[in-house]
């Protein structure tokens, strides 16, 4: 049974400060892995897709690696903004997906 | 974007009524949703998949008979949870795929469900 999890549970930082954010799962089979963003009683926001195929993914101050052979994944922040302040979410499947509970940051200004 | 609303965002019920929750794919036709359930601080648990014109497949632990699902249209799913106990209290989020070539998941904004 596929299992998520995400390293740290939360994460408090300076604004300004870059970041790294860490979800290992238990298998290499052939999925997506995708990460969200999730404000307090809100849905998920999709940040970054990285298929199968793929090792890394950039939006903006956002980088998302992922290497199939460890199991693990990154989500990397730069210059973190208050704004940022969210928990993150990642997810494993092809569809359907397996996630794991999550990293709460908050980036003090 | 791609948009996927739910609908209600919010609902209060007596325990033992039942409650539908709506999922919209706004601006692509979705054959399959899915249903997933989010306990307070815990992650995002898958409860079914929801097809288009044929029976949803429920994940193993969730009561087909007491969570509804309906997939009547390429454009909505609907949940019903049936003989709603406080326990079912939690938040319901639904996703679609817009893209087959990707699989990139949209999620819709949740709906909190509160049985009293």
């Amino acid at each position: 049974k596929q299992e998520v999890t995400q390293i740290p549970a939360a994460l408090s930082v300076p604004e300004g400060e870059n970041l790294v954010l860490n979800c290992s799962f238990t298998d290499s089979a052939i999925y997506n892995l995708q990460w969200f963003r999730q404000d307090p009683g809100k849905g998920l926001t999709s940040l970054l897709l990285i298929q199968s195929s793929q090792r890394e993914q950039t939006s903006g101050r956002l980088n998302a690696s992922l290497d199939k052979s460890s199991g693990r994944s990154t989500l990397y922040i730069a210059a973190s903004q208050p704004g940022d302040s969210a928990t993150y979410l990642c997810g494993r499947g092809s569809e359907k997906l397996v996630f794991g509970k999550g990293t709460k940051l908050t980036v003090n200004p | 974007g791609a948009v996927v609303s739910q609908h209600p965002s919010w609902v209060i019920c007596k325990s033992g009524t039942s409650v539908k929750i709506e999922c919209r794919s706004l601006d692509f036709q979705a054959t399959t949703m899915f249903w997933y359930r989010q306990f307070p601080k815990q992650s995002l648990m898958l409860m079914a998949t929801s097809n288009e014109g044929s029976k949803a497949t429920y994940e193993q632990g969730v009561e087909k008979d007491k969570f509804l699902i309906n997939h009547a249209s390429l454009t909505l799913s609907t949940l019903t949870v049936t003989s709603a106990h406080p326990e079912d209290s939690s938040f319901y989020i639904c996703s679609a795929n817009r893209d087959r070539g990707t699989r990139e998941q949209y999620f819709g904004p949740g709906t909190r469900l509160t049985v009293t």
